[in-house]
């Protein structure tokens, strides 16, 4: 079984400034990605960047950064200089090892930038 | 622009009545997916559909039905049966994963229906 952990209801940050967000996961499965979105108040979700298990390096993409440490099974977005249209729900989500891409997202985390 | 597309936006059910959630996509993906979300939770599957004339249940999959009929295509079906059916839809497609590499493909999201009891 897979699970996802946001430990962070919510999270304040000051525009400009960085921010992470946590991640941890719990699967058996060796090959698997991992998964950032972004909810704004309208509801679509966005997706931001993607982790495999067996990449390298840490996936980065614009502002948005994935702090990946495969044994401690955490995957923590950074975003960096943070914009007022930033505040948004965000969720992490990692799918299973099989032919399609089943995501199980964990429970989000709401950031709000303030000015 | 390719995407994809849900309607209604909005959408309320009387007691007892079927209604159904459209969705469409025009990026020529393979797979679809309906999620389910509820306040303050993420995102639970309901059901998801690997190819045309094929689907399988997800998680919550009690109280729903769907069709894959077009490749562009997957319809929610909430039927009466779902006893709780107050929630926020989302209908999702992606390009299934290849089976000799690792990458992982990410789901594209409509805009999601929101369906509320009369």
């Amino acid at each position: 079984a897979q699970k996802i952990t946001q430990t962070q209801p919510g999270m304040f940050v000051q525009e400009k400034e960085a921010v992470t967000l946590d991640c941890t996961y719990d699967t058996s499965d060796p090959s698997y990605g991992l998964f950032w979105y972004k909810q704004p108040s309208s509801g679509e979700m966005i997706f931001l960047i993607y982790q495999g298990s067996y990449d390298q390096q840490n996936a980065t993409e614009g502002r948005y950064s994935l702090n990946f440490q495969k044994a401690r099974k955490s995957a923590n977005l950074v975003i960096s200089a943070s914009q007022l249209g930033d505040s948004a729900m965000y969720f992490c989500a990692t799918n299973m090892n099989t032919g399609f891409q089943k995501l199980v997202f964990g429970t989000g985390t709401r950031l709000l930038v303030s000015p | 622009d390719g995407g994809i597309t849900q309607s209604p936006k909005y959408l309320f059910r009387k007691e007892g009545q079927n209604v159904t959630l459209s969705c469409e996509q025009n990026l020529n993906h393979d797979a679809m997916y309906w999620y389910r979300q509820d306040p303050g939770q993420g995102l639970r599957l309901i059901y998801y559909s690997q190819i045309v004339n094929d689907f399988q249940k997800g998680d919550i999959a009690e109280g729903y039905s769907v069709s894959r009929e077009k490749k562009e295509s997957f319809p929610l079906t909430v039927t009466s049966a779902q006893k709780n059916p107050t929630a926020f839809y989302l209908c999702a497609s992606s390009t299934p994963r290849t089976s000799n590499t690792h990458s992982n493909q990410p789901q594209h999201f409509g805009d999601g229906t929101r369906l509320s009891i009369l």
